[in-house]
């Protein structure tokens, strides 16, 4: 079982710089979500895929953030213009949701950006 | 979406057990309760769930009210390691997940 893998751990980078974050879920998930959380607070959802199909995304998600998950495996997410908000940790989760009713996500250990 | 309220923090003496509540006053009929927890340093890790009726796993209890307004979340026997964040989160079948602030267990040696 090796889990939900993030790269990088850690990424620090300077204003206005484009970064990209990369999501390898457990083989088979079909759901793969993305979130973000700060310090102190619960996780933000921000967007999740089913197979290779963006479902949703939330309001938090603005033009500079694009995600996307090509074959329905990996998944990146791109911010791009960073600015010091953007400064968090971002989590990656996958599910497997195959007929049932709701379902059990793994998260991932998280990639923490710092925008300088 | 369905709102949990849960206290802030707790605190709990090793090897005692810790019941860990949240209201839901507003849950609808197909939220299902999610409880997950959050080690310093790492992603969440999913600890149980239910819709209606009691359940039970390795990690802890859940008991839900008959009204579904509220839930508890009960560990057995605290350990050291189960000092978390513990969020308790009301999800729709086919909907995500959103996190509240949640309630930081302290377990005291």
């Amino acid at each position: 079982d090796t889990g939900v893998s993030q790269d990088p751990r850690h990424k620090i980078t300077k204003r206005g710089q484009n970064v990209t974050f990369r999501c390898d879920p457990i083989s088979e998930h079909n759901r793969l979500y993305w979130y973000r959380q700060t310090l102190g607070q619960g996780p933000e959802f921000l967007t999740y895929f089913q197979n290779e199909a963006q479902l949703e995304k939330s309001r938090l998600l603005s033009d500079r953030f694009s995600a996307e998950r090509p074959k329905g495996s990996f998944s990146t997410l791109e911010i791009q213009r960073t600015e010091q908000g953007d400064s968090a940790m971002y989590l990656c989760a996958s599910s497997n949701l195959a007929g049932g009713r709701t379902d059990t996500q793994y998260f991932g250990p998280g990639t923490r950006l710092t925008v300088l | 979406d369905a709102k949990t309220t849960q206290p802030n923090s707790m605190e709990s003496n090793e090897e005692e057990p810790v019941h860990l509540p949240c209201n839901h006053s507003t849950i609808s009929g197909t939220d299902y309760i999610h409880w997950y927890r959050q080690l310093p340093s790492q992603g969440p890790e999913y600890v149980i769930h239910g819709l209606t009726s009691n359940v039970n796993n390795r990690m802890a209890s859940l008991a839900i009210a008959e009204d579904r307004k509220s839930s508890t979340l009960i560990l057995h026997r605290a350990t050291l390691r189960d000092a978390a964040v513990y969020y308790c989160i009301l999800r729709d079948p086919m909907g995500d997940m959103r996190f509240g602030a949640g309630t930081r267990l302290t377990v005291k040696p």
